[in-house]
């Protein structure tokens, strides 16, 4: 069973408009680690942030917000007032406690900004 | 301070030959993983090394095998490569367990 879902396969928006990207995971565990990654055409994936799964506060960092909600097992990214520079895929990411730094990794969502 | 470093960038093999690929990670991270990425199956683990010795490991072959040394550099080793090995080998690197992963850009292996 996929462990991360990130349904939305590729998104295109037009700049300065926000944008949500969805991620969905499943685990049995009580202690788990959620992440964002964006991976530019450079290949390199780029850490944007981790959660651990008693930490429910929601955090901004400049135009990039993240909204943790255990109760329907989400974890969405936000991106305000979209840039060109925004245009990469990114993959939510999830590792359990028990298997330490086995990151399994969502589908990842294209994302297209639009001048 | 240094990124993850993972050579060679570019790699073109032949079917049935073997091949190595090589990852530094950050000063001071004692943990190694690798993970192959292909347009068909996403990012999948390989395995994760720590403090020289397999912490995990994905479902994958024995063809696929790593090490890592005293250093913390770690190889990956593919042998009798096949088609669909063709893809993004990427290394990442954690200064402990059940921290967040840095990433090297890749080993952009084609088996041909």
């Amino acid at each position: 069973a996929q462990k991360v879902t990130q349904a939305q396969t590729e998104i295109s928006v037009v700049e300065k408009e926000d944008v949500t990207l969805d991620c969905v995971y499943e685990t049995r565990d009580t202690t788990y680690y959620l992440f964002w990654y964006k991976q530019p055409p450079s290949g390199e994936l780029v850490f944007l942030i981790r959660r651990n799964s008693f930490d429910e506060q929601n955090e901004i960092s400049g135009r990039y917000s993240w909204n943790f909600q255990k109760s329907t097992s989400s974890f969405n990214f936000t991106i305000t007032a979209s840039q060109v520079v925004d245009s990469a895929v990114y993959f939510c990411a999830l590792s359990e406690a028990r298997t330490g730094n086995q990151f399994y990794f969502g589908t990842g969502t294209s994302l297209t900004v639009i001048p | 301070k240094a990124g993850v470093t993972q050579t060679p960038r570019y790699l073109i093999k032949t079917r049935g030959q073997q091949v190595t690929l090589s990852c530094s990670p950050i000063s001071g991270h004692r943990s190694v993983s690798w993970y192959q990425q292909t347009p068909g199956q996403g990012l999948q683990f390989l395995f994760e090394y720590f403090s020289e010795t397999q912490r995990n490991k994905g479902n994958f072959p024995g063809r696929f095998s790593g090490r890592q040394f005293s250093n913390s550099r770690s190889e990956m080793n593919v042998s009798t490569l096949e088609l669909g090995d063709s893809a993004l080998y990427l290394c990442a690197s954690s200064i402990q367990v059940n921290t967040e992963a840095f990433f090297g850009q890749g080993t952009r292996l084609t088996v041909v």
